[in-house]
């Protein structure tokens, strides 16, 4: 059972054009949503996250946009470059005293910026 | 600091032999996990552990064990191969204190495994 659902699977875009990575979840009890990047032959890094306080958190270029009642979050890549050509994970869990660090992942997407 | 570490990244196994995947981190960290990431698939729980000599299992346990004995190491062992379980394998750890700024898992380099 997928919980959280990512979209589109790869994306190709040019540099300095903005990048939209989608996420749904169903578990309403979710209560961190992480953003991961990961490089080839590499471990997912974090890239940025955010609480369902907020809705919206900006680091840099990188923005999560958080629709709590559509249960949707999304990743926005400002100014996209090459170096930012990854796979990017979105997650889930649930922070509270009994289920904290269970994440749960989207499918991943590739994205591809050229020069 | 090191930060995960993770033996072999390579690892060629015939169907039914056993293994061990290493996974080590030096952040004095209480929580660890494993993940199997497959292509389309993302990357799904294993099995975690909260603390030295408490473990437990997550969306995918079938076909693995683990243990804790200290808070550095976190072993994964694979009983019998299957073809099933060739995936890439990823040990992660992180805090279990503070606030949502320290909820940040720490995932090593991975383990390549292919089971023929």
């Amino acid at each position: 059972q997928q919980q959280v659902k990512q979209s589109p699977q790869s994306l190709i875009v040019q540099k300095g054009g903005i990048s939209i990575i989608n996420c749904a979840y169903e578990n309403t009890a979710f209560d961190y949503f992480p953003w991961y990047q990961q490089f080839p032959g590499k471990g997912p890094a974090l890239l940025i996250a955010i609480r369902p306080d907020v809705s919206e958190k900006k680091e840099g270029r990188f923005t999560i946009s958080f629709n709590k009642s559509a249960k949707q979050f999304s990743l926005h890549i400002m100014d996209s470059q090459p170096g930012d050509s990854a796979t990017y994970f979105c997650a889930a869990s649930m922070e509270d005293g009994t289920s904290y660090g269970k994440l749960t992942f989207g499918q991943g997407t590739i994205l591809t910026v050229h020069p | 600091n090191a930060g995960v570490t993770q033996t072999p990244k390579f690892q060629v196994l015939k169907t039914g032999q056993s293994m061990t995947l290493q996974c080590a981190q030096d952040m004095n960290h209480e929580y660890m996990s494993w993940y199997r990431q497959d292509p389309g698939m993302g990357l799904r729980l294993i099995h975690y552990s909260v603390g030295a000599g408490i473990t437990d299992q997550g969306e995918v346990p079938n076909g693995y064990n683990v243990s804790r004995s200290t808070t550095e190491d976190f072993p994964l062992r694979l009983l019998s191969a299957a073809p099933s379980q060739t995936s890439v394998y990823f040990c992660a750890s992180r805090t279990t204190i503070g606030t949502s700024s320290s909820y940040e898992q720490y995932f090593g380099p991975g383990t390549r495994l292919t089971v023929t």
